[in-house]
């Protein structure tokens, strides 16, 4: 099994900020099966970032997926107020399970 | 667009069977090439992949699930289903139900979720 692991915990930024998320994997991801998820209190995970780079439809551009092997990045260039929220990777590539990362926490600074 | 939306009792005790549908609209089921999973998230805490299947019958468990999971899909009906045996407290959660575009592809809509409590 891939274990995932998120960092940092809790980002604390402010509005207009720059975020960086990062999510090591235990071993290479294979052909960038690897997905970024935005989760807001309440509410199913919404998908942002597929194949590592490529964004989900209707995602704005502020949002970048990078990375490849065991490193991945989610980039939000100017945080928006409706950005606050967890965010969680995944990666979809091997033999089952499909993991998850714990997640990390954008909250206002 | 495809929506998803879970069902079933909100309650169950332990050792008992948790049995849940997930109803699927705007999307024929039949004729693509859409996978359906389901994930669960405990309260307070992260994701948990459970399964993954295919209109065929085609499935893909989480090891450290398999032994009491059962999952399939009904085109005819367009519902999902998802049965966990001999749950215990460990087993509370919120449980989704979600589509994907292929095996490996990530989930790219989600039901609301629904969340089952394991107590007596």
């Amino acid at each position: 099994e891939i274990v995932l692991t998120q960092s940092p915990g809790t980002l604390s930024l402010s509005p207009g900020e720059r975020a960086t998320l990062s999510c090591r994997a235990s071993q290479s991801v294979s052909s960038n099966y690897f997905a970024w998820y935005q989760q807001k209190p309440g509410q199913a995970p919404r998908l942002l970032i597929d194949g590592a780079s490529g964004r989900a439809t209707g995602i704005p551009d502020r949002f970048s997926g990078s990375g490849s092997g065991t490193d991945f990045t989610l980039t939000i260039s100017r945080l928006e107020p409706e950005d606050f929220a967890m965010y969680y990777c995944q990666q979809y590539g091997s033999s089952p399970p499909w993991t998850f990362g714990q997640g990390t926490k954008v909250e206002i600074k | 667009q495809v929506q998803l939306q879970e069902s079933g009792p909100g309650l169950v005790k332990p050792s008992e069977t948790l049995s849940l549908t997930c109803s699927v609209s705007g999307d024929s089921m039949s004729g693509n090439s859409y996978y359906w999973g389901w994930i669960r998230q405990p309260p307070g805490k992260g994701l948990e992949w459970i399964g993954t299947m295919f209109r065929t019958g085609n499935t893909y468990y989480n090891p450290s699930l398999k032994s009491r999971v059962t999952t399939s899909v009904d085109t005819s009906k367009k519902q999902l289903s998802l049965k966990l045996t001999s749950v215990t407290a460990t087993d509370t959660a919120v449980y989704y139900c979600a589509r994907s575009p292929g095996l490996r592809r990530p989930f790219d809509f989600w039901g609301q979720g629904l969340l089952v409590t394991v107590s007596s």
